[in-house]
């Protein structure tokens, strides 16, 4: 079975503008979830995505939003980038109902 | 709702000696918990899970932690760390989403 394909790795953004990172779920999953990871500190969680509805969301302004296709991939859009969102974004895919989350590796965002 | 602390930030230890990584949870309601692994620049790894029944939970690379209801404790510990162990470990508790700790640095020396 194929994992959590986050894309892409690396980006560096300049204040103020828009950034669009993806994720590809794990197969047989329909749930994603977008977590912040600042440096030194644990993850925290964005929101969550099923039915391509977004279904519980964290502390974060409206500006972070998102989108899950179809094929449960998902999107997470970031729009008017603050210096503080320069973090590691994971994205983790499960079954509704379950107890088990697959993450990505990251998108590491930079923003100067 | 429901929090984690990860009470220590950082723990040293020396290879092949034991070490114990501690996790305090709060939450209104049952959860699961979790430990994860994240080595540098990597993900998330699941080291072991609770969702029920025994306190003890058994994990990949030798780790085992266990659950303890009236502390709302979840530690995690290996009885003898090796070199690759170093690296940043998460408690988590999750009801419909998971919420994350801190993270504890174990840095094993030789």
């Amino acid at each position: 079975e194929t994992g959590v394909t986050q894309s892409p790795t690396h980006l560096i953004k300049t204040r103020g503008q828009q950034v669009t990172l993806r994720c590809s779920s794990q197969s047989g999953h329909n749930t994603v979830s977008w977590y912040q990871q600042a440096l030194g500190q644990g993850p925290q969680f964005i929101f969550q995505y099923y039915r391509e509805e977004e279904n519980g969301r964290g502390n974060f302004p409206p500006r972070f939003s998102g989108l899950q296709f179809p094929n449960y991939s998902s999107e997470l859009n970031v729009n008017a980038l603050e210096l503080d969102d320069s973090a590691l974004y994971l994205c983790a895919s499960s079954l509704v109902g379950s107890d088990g989350y697959t993450f990505g590796s990251g998108t590491r965002l930079t923003v100067v | 709702a429901q929090s984690v602390t990860q009470l220590d930030s950082q723990v040293p230890v020396f290879e092949e000696a034991p070490v114990e990584l501690r996790c305090n949870y709060s939450s209104s309601v049952s959860v699961y918990l979790f430990w994860y692994v994240q080595y540098p620049n990597q993900g998330l790894q699941l080291l072991l899970k609770y969702l029920s029944g025994s306190t003890l939970v058994k994990g990949i690379n030798g780790f085992e932690a266990e659950i303890n209801k009236s502390q709302t404790s979840f530690h995690l510990r290996k009885p003898s760390v090796h070199i690759s162990d170093t690296a940043e470990y998460f408690c988590a508790v999750t009801r419909n989403m998971l919420t994350f700790g801190g993270g504890t640095r174990l840095m094993v020396k030789p």
